[in-house]
């Protein structure tokens, strides 16, 4: 099946530790994007890419980091510099930027 | 900077209705808009998407449709059924932003 695969679904984190998201896609897609999601709040942009071994920041890209290593994969790493990490991420790709756009089922983080 | 507002926030709704969920954004020069359906705890599913040259798109008992030109997009639903309960999310991609903007979405129940 194609699609994009998201692990893992839950993710538990220590306070001053770096965790890693995986986002796997066998679409072929060139663009993939890392999204998080609050209660009560839209799906906000951390960071994009358009192609292999290149990537931009999103709207809040200020404790995260990515790396575009393959063109299936685009692994998020939360850093001990993100202040509010417990979230819902979700990973997503595209062909190319400007069409149709397909998500992972997400992983869900929290930090204890 | 694009915003994308969504109303209503909630909507209830007896079996068998038809609905109108209704997606407004700020800067008109847009590529697409897609509307998304996402489940509780789940990843975005997406419904229709629409191009900035299209007035609409139909898939099953969704049209979706698109005025460009007053930054409004509605998502109408034909014979609601129980199963139809979710999260709607429009988004919008625009020249110069790259990436989908989100609205807040309408959380939509369907009771039997």
């Amino acid at each position: 099946d194609g699609g994009i695969t998201q692990s893992p679904k839950y993710l538990f984190r220590k306070e001053g530790q770096n965790v890693t998201l995986s986002c796997e896609q066998n679409l072929n897609h060139d663009a993939m994007y890392w999204y998080r999601q609050d209660p009560g709040q839209g799906l906000r942009l951390i960071y994009y890419s358009q192609i292999v071994n290149d990537f931009q920041k999103g709207d809040i890209a200020e404790g995260y980091s990515v790396s575009r290593e393959k063109k299936e994969s685009f692994p998020l790493t939360v850093t001990s510099a993100q202040k509010n990490p417990t979230a819902f991420y979700l990973c997503a790709s595209s062909q190319q930027m400007n069409t149709e756009a397909f998500f992972g089922q997400g992983t869900r983080l929290t930090v204890v | 900077k694009q915003e994308v507002t969504q109303i209503p926030a909630a909507l209830s709704v007896p079996e068998g209705e038809n609905l109108v969920l209704n997606c407004s954004f700020t800067d008109s020069a847009i590529y697409n808009l897609q509307w998304f359906r996402q489940d509780p705890g789940k990843g975005l599913t997406s419904l229709l998407l629409i191009q900035s040259s299209q007035r609409e798109q139909t898939s099953g008992r969704l049209n979706a449709s698109l005025d460009k030109s007053s930054g409004r997009s509605t998502l109408y639903i034909a014979a609601s059924q129980p199963g139809d309960s979710a999260t709607y999310l429009c988004a919008v991609e625009g020249a110069g932003y790259s990436t989908l903007t989100f609205g807040k979405g309408t959380m939509l129940l369907v009771s039997p």
